[in-house]
């Protein structure tokens, strides 16, 4: 199974809105409802941020949201702020206990 | 409250092997399905391997046959056995915690793994 597919950098100003994409399968993507989303900052841990397409975890900003059409899953990060400038990946259920991850996304706030 | 806290990276020569812990506390691993993720320098995240509630264990493609997932449920702990290693294996390597429907929603601190000679 391949990586699932994201832009390699997104950019915005603050206060702007961005949106990530996210494309798979039908195997992955498209056929489940098991997308979730993290933020890495350079030196830590990633951190959930989207779980099952849409669903935000506790202490998550109401800023970050996730929705999904066909084989593409998106983020969308509303009202931007500094600190959103991170790495953020995208990441399906795929099967037989397997996880697919995409090759992330470097989110430049400028 | 919830913590991983991760073991044993450290340098090794290529065909060596290497054991990676993963400490838990505020739940149980044995009730929960737990990950392996690894990202190698300045790459992305990786999916390595993952072991179910009850016992089952599945395996990326490229460590199937050279990496073992294993847990001790008296010491709470998870753990990835690693043999066979190549130079493409160097990388920081999480275990995780799953929720319900496969959120990864609590990672280790990482352990870096450095396969060279």
């Amino acid at each position: 199974q391949s990586a699932l597919t994201q832009p390699a950098s997104v950019s915005g100003s603050p206060g702007q809105s961005i949106t990530i994409s996210c494309t798979g399968t039908s195997s992955d993507i498209g056929f489940y409802n098991l997308v979730s989303w993290y933020q890495q900052h350079p030196g830590k841990a990633p951190r959930l941020m989207i779980s099952e397409v849409y669903e935000r975890p506790s202490g998550v900003s109401i800023r970050f949201s996730g929705s999904k059409s066909g084989n593409t899953a998106s983020l969308t990060i509303s009202g931007l702020q500094p600190d959103d400038e991170a790495n953020y990946y995208c990441c399906s259920y795929a099967d037989s206990g397997t996880l697919l991850f995409g090759g992330g996304t470097k989110l430049t706030v400028l | 409250e919830v913590q991983l806290v991760q073991s044993g990276g450290g340098l090794v020569q290529p065909g060596g092997s290497l054991r990676l812990s993963c400490t838990a506390s505020g739940f149980s691993v044995s009730a929960h399905y737990m990950t392996w993720v690894r990202q190698a320098p300045g790459k992305g995240l990786e999916w390595v391997s993952a072991i179910y509630d009850d016992g089952s264990a599945y395996y990326a493609e490229f460590v199937k046959g050279r990496f073992t997932i294993s847990r001790d449920n008296s010491k709470n702990t998870l753990y990835l056995q690693m043999t066979s290693l190549r130079v493409e294996d160097t990388a920081v390597f999480y275990c995780t915690k799953v929720a319900r429907n496969w959120p990864l929603d609590y990672w280790g601190q990482g352990a870096l793994v450095t396969v060279s000679s």
